[in-house]
């Protein structure tokens, strides 16, 4: 049972890349999330779906794209990386209905952008 | 709005002792669930404990157990007979029943002395 896995690990890249983070789940959950940790932040949503191509915006959306054709995957894009989007990324999900209220980390993905 | 709060930025505890852990979650919402997460050195986001606003007894899972105080908005973690591997940074969250969002505190960092 993989659960929840990211992809990369670790990525550095330069600024003005794109860069692309992977999310995949095989709980068939219907919600996923995407969130980045910073010192001194916590952990601040990014963005979260729903379901397949239903996708909204969370508390640090700018300069990032999700998208989400498949249940299982939920990849995020930075656009055109910046210094200030070097971060840890997590994706999470969590079962659909009041009663499940509980999010499912994945490992973890550590992005630093020069 | 629903906001997070943990008041210890830091805290230590010896090694078979028990510590608490502060938090209180402000909302107007009467239906939310509140949870504590347990982040290790390994940056992995682990589930510890969850509880129900509208239960009114407090969570229990093996030397974890939180102390709810619904009035008060508190929600603290208290770990007994704490063990080496216990150390790592602890987030409490908060999401309000039916909503999407987690909401996370800024986290304690526990340290346990031998």
């Amino acid at each position: 049972d993989a659960g929840i896995t990211q992809s990369p690990r670790y990525k550095i890249t330069e600024t003005g890349r794109q860069v692309t983070l992977m999310c995949h789940q095989t709980w068939s959950h219907s919600y996923m999330f995407w969130y980045r940790q910073d010192l001194g932040h916590g952990l601040r949503l990014i963005y979260y779906s729903a379901a397949a191509d239903i996708t909204d915006k969370g508390e640090v959306p700018d300069g990032y794209v999700v998208s989400r054709s498949k249940t299982e995957n939920f990849p995020l894009t930075l656009e055109s990386a910046t210094r200030s989007q070097t971060s840890v990324y997590f994706c999470a999900s969590r079962g659909t209905g009041r009663g499940t209220p509980t999010q499912y980390f994945g490992p973890g993905t550590r992005l630093l952008v020069l | 709005a629903q906001t997070v709060t943990q008041s210890q930025p830091e805290m230590s505890v010896q090694e078979a002792e028990t510590v608490t852990l502060s938090c209180t979650y402000d909302t107007s919402e009467s239906d939310y669930y509140l949870f504590w997460y347990k982040q290790p050195p390994s940056r992995q986001m682990i589930l510890v404990i969850r509880q129900e606003a509208y239960k009114q007894q407090n969570a229990t899972e093996n030397r974890f157990s939180v102390n709810f105080q619904k009035a008060a908005k508190s929600f603290s973690l208290k770990i007994s007979d704490s063990q080496l591997g216990d150390a790592a940074m602890y987030f409490c969250a908060g999401a309000q029943g039916g909503s999407e969002k987690l909401v996370f505190g800024k986290g304690t960092k526990l340290t346990v002395n031998p």
